[in-house]
C-alpha cells in the first residue's frame, strides 16, 4: 500500500521557524514535492527533492531522506499569509503523484 | 500562459443530470490529471492522460468519464453521481511526468450533487 503521513494541524507564532515532517512509504519514489494550499484554492508547488539532503528556496527549505523514507519542509521568518495547509506528494511511477495527508499550519500574531 | 483554467467554478447538479468538467492549459504540457479533493482531505488521483491518451485510472467509478478531445483540453463527463461525490474536483497539468517542478493546477470546480 501506499502511506504518507504528516501531522493534522500545528501552530507557530509569527516570524517563528516551523518543521512539517513527512514520513512516506510507496511502491516506488521518483522525485517528493511540498505544495501550499489556501482554504478552497489550487494547490501550489513549493519544493522538489530527489537526492538526500536539503534544498533551499528562500524562506522554504525541505530535507530528503530516502533511506528513512522522511522528509520535512521548514518556514523560516513566518508570516501570516503562510497560515494554509502543506502537502507532501511523492510520485512513485513517472505520472502518478499522491499526496499525502496534509498539515494545517496555522500562524499566530 | 502558465495557467490552468478550469469552468466552471461551482456546479449543482441533480443525481440525474448529466454535465461536465472542463480544464484548459496552453503551456505545451503533454500530461494531464484529474484529482477529487473532499473537505481537509488531501487530492485523491482519478485519472491521469498522457500524449492524449488515458494511462492511469485509478478505479474510478463509471459515472465519472473522461475525455482529452486534445493536447490542451481535458473534459469530466458526470452522470448519475451520488451525493458522496461531492468535492472539489481539480485538473493539473505537467511536461511529461513534471520533471522537477511538479504538476500545475488549476483552482477546480467545487462539485455539489442534490
Amino acid at each position: 500500500g501506499q502511506n504518507i503521513d504528516q501531522p493534522t494541524e500545528m501552530t507557530a507564532t509569527e516570524g517563528a521557524i516551523v518543521q512539517i515532517n513527512c514520513t512516506y512509504q510507496t511502491s516506488g519514489f521518483n522525485g517528493l514535492f511540498w505544495y501550499q494550499q489556501h482554504a478552497g484554492e489550487a494547490p501550489t508547488f513549493l519544493s522538489y527533492n530527489v537526492l538526500d539532503g536539503l534544498e533551499e528556496k528562500g524562506r522554504f527549505s525541505s530535507f530528503l531522506s530516502r533511506s528513512k523514507g522522511y522528509s520535512y519542509l521548514l518556514l523560516k521568518e513566518l508570516q501570516m499569509k503562510d497560515s494554509a495547509s502543506y502537502l507532501c506528494a511523492v510520485r512513485d511511477t513517472i505520472y502518478k503523484l499522491i499526496f499525502g495527508t496534509g498539515t494545517l499550519l496555522a500562524v499566530q500574531p | 500562459d502558465t495557467e490552468v483554467t478550469q469552468t466552471p467554478k461551482h456546479l449543482v447538479m441533480g443525481m440525474t443530470n448529466k454535465k461536465s468538467l472542463k480544464c484548459e492549459q496552453h503551456m505545451g504540457h503533454r500530461a494531464m490529471y484529474w484529482y477529487k479533493q473532499k473537505a481537509k482531505k488531501p487530492p485523491e488521483l482519478m485519472f491521469v492522460y498522457s500524449y492524449e491518451k488515458l494511462s492511469i485510472n485509478e478505479s474510478v467509478p463509471s459515472r465519472f468519464s473522461p475525455e482529452c478531445p486534445n493536447s490542451s483540453l481535458l473534459n469530466l463527463h458526470l452522470h448519475a453521481l451520488q451525493p458522496e461525490d461531492s468535492a472539489l474536483y481539480l485538473c493539473a497539468s505537467s511536461q511529461d511526468g513534471g520533471g522537477s517542478y511538479g504538476y500545475t493546477f488549476g483552482s477546480g470546480t467545487r462539485l455539489t450533487v442534490v
